[in-house]
C-alpha cells in the first residue's frame, strides 16, 4: 500500500517568513495529492490540492510542488500570518481512490 | 464550512461495547469515506462508500462496519469497542470517486473515548 511520510513534524517561523513543508510517497501510481489544514478541535480543511499532472499551483500566499520522478511535494507558505499557526497535513490518493496522509506538521508563526 | 455534519461531537463508552457514528454528506455528493484519528496522528482510511457499496477498506478489523443510505447519509459502527478505538472519527464526502471530482471535504469529527 501507499506509505506517506512528512517533514518536519514541527516547525516554528517568524511572522512574515516562509514556511515549508515536504512529504515523499511509495505508490507511483498515486494521481493527487491534496493539502490540509486542521485547527483544534476541528476536522481537516482543504488548503491546495494538485494533481499527478501537473508541477506546481499557486494560490494567493500558497503554493504546492511535486516532482512525480522523485515522489515527493510540498507545500510553501509565504509571508506567514499568525493565523496560519495549525496542523498540516499532506496526503495521496491511490488508484484505488484511498487517501493516504502523513503524519503532520504543526506549524507555529511567531508575531 | 464544508457542509458534512457529524453526530454527535462526542461519546464517551466502555469496553466491550458498540458505537454507531452519524455524518451527513455535503448536498450532491455520493461518495464518504470514514478515518480513525489518534493524538498527534494523521487521519487513517477505514473505508469508503459509494452509491451505497463499500468501496475499499483500510486496514481495519470487521468490528469496523459502515452503511451507506440512499441520501448518501452514512453511519460507522464499532463493535466490542477497545481502549484504542479512542479517537476522533472524521467523515469526508466528495461528489464522486471519478478522477478530478475526488476532493474530499471533511466534517468536525466525532471524539470517541473508550474507557
Amino acid at each position: 500500500g501507499e506509505n506517506v511520510e512528512q517533514h518536519p513534524s514541527t516547525l516554528s517561523v517568524q511572522e512574515g517568513d516562509s514556511a515549508v513543508i515536504k512529504c515523499t510517497y511509495s505508490d507511483s501510481a498515486s494521481n493527487y495529492f491534496p493539502w490540509y489544514k486542521q485547527e483544534l478541535g476541528k476536522g481537516p480543511q482543504l488548503i491546495i490540492d494538485i494533481r499527478s499532472n501537473v508541477g506546481e499551483k499557486k494560490d494567493q500566499r500558497i503554493a504546492v510542488t511535486l516532482n512525480k520522478t522523485a515522489k515527493h511535494f510540498s507545500l510553501h507558505i509565504t509571508e506567514t500570518q499568525p493565523e496560519d499557526s495549525a496542523v498540516y497535513f499532506c496526503a495521496a490518493r491511490t488508484t484505488g481512490n484511498q487517501f493516504y496522509f502523513g503524519t503532520g506538521t504543526s506549524l507555529t508563526v511567531i508575531p | 464550512e464544508t457542509g458534512v455534519t457529524q453526530s454527535p461531537t462526542h461519546l464517551i463508552k466502555t469496553r466491550g461495547q458498540q458505537v454507531t457514528l452519524r455524518c451527513s454528506s455535503q448536498s450532491g455528493h455520493n461518495t464518504v469515506s470514514w478515518y480513525q484519528q489518534a493524538l498527534g496522528q494523521g487521519p487513517q482510511f477505514i473505508f469508503q462508500y459509494y452509491r451505497e457499496e463499500e468501496n475499499g477498506r483500510g486496514n481495519f478489523p470487521p468490528r469496523f462496519s459502515g452503511l451507506q443510505f440512499p441520501n448518501y447519509s452514512s453511519e460507522l459502527n464499532v463493535n466490542a469497542l477497545e481502549l484504542d478505538d479512542s479517537a476522533l472519527y472524521l467523515c469526508a464526502s466528495s461528489p464522486t470517486v471519478w478522477r478530478g471530482q475526488e476532493t474530499q471535504y471533511f466534517g468536525p469529527g466525532t471524539r470517541l473515548l473508550v474507557l
